[in-house]
């Protein structure tokens, strides 16, 4: 039973390119959750999603991010016109139901140059 | 306002001895859950123990137990018998029922266990 999948493991982008982070979760696991830890720091909640639906994006900034669950395939976590300050490991989670602790991927380290 | 609070950025621990982390949380939500995550220096997040707002016993997990103290609002992590492989980083977390469950976390406390 493989674990959550996250892939790239890391990504380089220049200034103003684009960065799409895919999270494949656990098999039967229907809840994802998508964090961002700034280095030395903890982990800032993103988005919350369930198939084809975004439950909570109260940590989502409001330009250029946008993240995606569709029925078919992994969770993607895209942002537009990336910048240095987005320079971060990314984090996906997943739950079965929401509850009693997620499952982490690896994560995706993004480097913006 | 802060919903976890870790007071204790760095600590430091002699191998095979005891050592507590320190978590405080803030919530009004009469439900709600408790999370410890590991994160070694390799960067994964490795979930350790959890405890249920409405849990009667304390929880423990092999070498892990969560010191719980509902009416203070804490929830100390407790690791005997320190290994060399328990340095990391320590996230205490917490879920909200009324917040649609998402999980938030503290800022970590750095422990470095001495051979």
């Amino acid at each position: 039973n493989a674990g959550v999948m996250q892939n790239p493991r890391h990504l380089v982008r220049r200034r103003g390119q684009e960065a799409r982070l895919r999270c494949s979760p656990m098999k039967g696991h229907s809840h994802v959750y998508w964090y961002r830890q700034l280095p030395e720091e903890g982990l800032k909640f993103m988005v919350y999603l369930q198939k084809e639906n975004i439950i909570d994006e109260s940590g989502m900034p409001k330009e250029r991010f946008s993240a995606e669950f569709p029925k078919e395939g992994p969770s993607i976590l895209r942002i537009q016109q990336v910048v240095r300050g987005d320079s971060a490991a990314y984090f996906c989670a997943s739950s079965p139901d929401g509850r009693y602790g997620y499952t982490f991927g690896s994560g995706t380290r993004l480097t913006v140059v | 306002a802060q919903k976890i609070t870790q007071t204790q950025p760095g600590m430091f621990v002699q191998e095979k001895e005891a050592v507590t982390l320190d978590c405080t949380y803030d919530t009004s939500d009469p439900s709600y859950g408790l999370f410890w995550y590991k994160q070694p220096s390799s960067g994964e997040m490795i979930f350790l123990i959890y405890q249920g707002s409405y849990d009667q016993q304390n929880a423990t997990e092999g070498r892990y137990s969560l010191n719980f103290q509902k009416a203070r609002k804490s929830a100390n992590l407790v690791i005997s018998a320190s290994q060399l492989g328990d340095s990391a980083m320590y996230f205490c977390a917490m879920r909200e029922e009324t917040s649609y469950d998402k999980v938030i976390f503290g800022p970590g406390t750095s422990l470095s266990v001495i051979p």
